[in-house]
């Protein structure tokens, strides 16, 4: 079965960065498109990013476009967020996804809390 | 892209059936089969529940199902149990490959 472990959150300051990893097992990695899914305090889901199997494609969300960056290393079955210039309203649990086919999330992280917070 | 609108909450009496809608446009939950439903409890990360409008993933009960008629999708649960108290999301593929979400409907069993 598919495991997704996140790690790499913490307290950071507005206008700093952070780096957000997933180390992923039970699956064959490459073969499927990978997402980031982020939660604020008490709110509903809002998708971030995502990057296909080969990483060839990317898609990211408008709210965090130009500031955060999505990557893989598929022989390290792991997945990246990079978050620059990060806002106080990037506070969420940050969650990693995988696909099925598309956007169909069959499997997904325990989460890592990011606050931004000065 | 706006969000996609959901009820805030629903609720019903175990073994009674509810349904969720989630209301979209032509360019997001009408314009395309991928809609999803996830279940998410406390504490919890989320899970898959209706994929491709009316899938079901293997191993959810066949007490879920899903529809859409238009630019709203529509979550039905059947024989309401405790275990399914939870918030509920729908999402749908949009236009520029981007992934829209719905606000959440807090589900309450009485």
């Amino acid at each position: 079965e598919a495991q997704l472990l996140e790690s790499g959150g913490g307290l950071v300051q507005p206008g700093g960065s952070l780096r957000l990893s997933c180390a992923a097992s039970g699956f064959t990695f490459s073969n499927y498109a990978m997402s980031w899914v982020r939660q604020a305090p008490g709110k509903g889901l809002e998708w971030v990013s995502t990057i296909s199997g080969t990483a060839y494609s990317t898609y990211i969300a408008d709210s965090v476009k130009g500031r955060f960056t999505i990557s893989r290393d598929n022989p390290k079955n792991t997945l990246f967020l990079q978050m620059d210039s990060l806002r106080v309203e990037d506070t969420a649990v940050y969650y990693c996804a995988k696909t099925q086919v598309l956007y169909d999330h069959d499997y997904w992280g325990q989460g890592t809390l990011v606050t931004v917070s000065s | 892209q706006s969000a996609l609108t959901q009820p805030a909450s629903v609720s019903g009496s175990p073994g009674q059936s509810i349904t969720i809608s989630c209301t979209g446009t032509s360019s997001d939950v009408g314009g395309y089969k991928f809609v999803y439903w996830y279940q998410q409890h406390p504490g919890k990360a989320p899970k898959l529940i209706i994929y491709d409008v009316t899938n079901r993933p293997s191993g959810v009960s066949n007490r879920f199902s899903g529809s859409k008629s238009g630019n709203t999708a529509s979550l039905s649960i059947s024989g309401l149990q405790a275990e399914d108290e939870a918030d509920y999301y729908c999402s749908s593929y949009a236009s520029s490959s981007h992934l829209l979400f719905g606000g959440g409907t807090k589900l309450t069993v009485l």
